[in-house]
């Protein structure tokens, strides 16, 4: 079956503009995670989703980054007023139960470039 | 000091060799562990996990677990060229949905 699949794979946008990040979790999964990589660092956790209600968003640095899912469907990621801090990998990743040794399957990423 | 630390690398080794990678953590409360395996340009893949203490093995995987000195390990037995990769640790708690990811260790087996 399909994986975890990511949109756009690469963006490049200029201080100051918004961006939009989409995932596509695997079907059925009810649990969907956002995390960020930077150059050289570990993916940093950015916010959990079980089904539509994101019990855990503490990982979200700024007011700037907001997210949202559709039923246990599409998550979109929103950057504001982006800034060149923001660049990095977006990973999403998804799992059937959101269990802690439920398997995360991640995407391939959006590499974000903020100029 | 970060929660999690792990050796950035670049490890070389020669194909065939076994290879230890490693991860110290300074939260006790800490009781699931995973390893994951990224190839270049694209998304971690789970390796292992394991829950609290012990050992756990697969193939040519093991995965180890100390608490008691907040020290996890992954052994790769006989390495291959297609093992090399970047290398990160993972964990969690109870009560929380947040992983604690290492920065990662990049692995290079030489053929």
């Amino acid at each position: 079956g399909a994986g975890v699949s990511q949109s756009p794979s690469n963006k490049v946008t200029e201080k100051g503009k918004d961006v939009e990040l989409r995932c596509d979790p695997i079907s059925g999964h009810t649990a969907l995670y956002w995390y960020r990589q930077r150059l050289g660092q570990g993916l940093e956790f950015l916010i959990y989703f079980q089904g539509n209600s994101a019990p855990d968003k503490s990982g979200l640095p700024s007011d700037r980054f907001s997210a949202e899912r559709t039923g246990e469907s599409v998550s979109t990621l929103t950057i504001q007023r982006t800034q060149q801090e923001d660049s990095a990998v977006y990973l999403c990743a998804s799992s059937l139960t959101g269990g802690r040794l439920d398997t995360q399957y991640f995407g391939p990423g959006t590499r974000l470039t903020v100029l | 000091q970060k929660e999690v630390e792990q050796d950035p690398g670049p490890l070389s080794v020669p194909e065939g060799a076994i290879v230890s990678l490693n991860c110290t953590y300074s939260n006790s409360a800490f009781q699931y562990f995973m390893w994951y395996r990224q190839y270049s340009r694209k998304g971690p893949e789970l390796l292992m996990y394991t829950y609290s203490s012990g050992n756990k093995e697969d193939g040519r995987f093991t995965a180890q677990v100390d608490k008691s000195s907040k020290y996890i390990s992954l052994f790769i037995r006989d390495s291959q060229p297609s093992d090399s990769a970047t290398y990160l640790c993972a964990m969690t708690g109870e009560g929380t949905y947040k992983y604690i990811f290492g920065t990662g260790t990049r692995l290079k087996v030489l053929a």
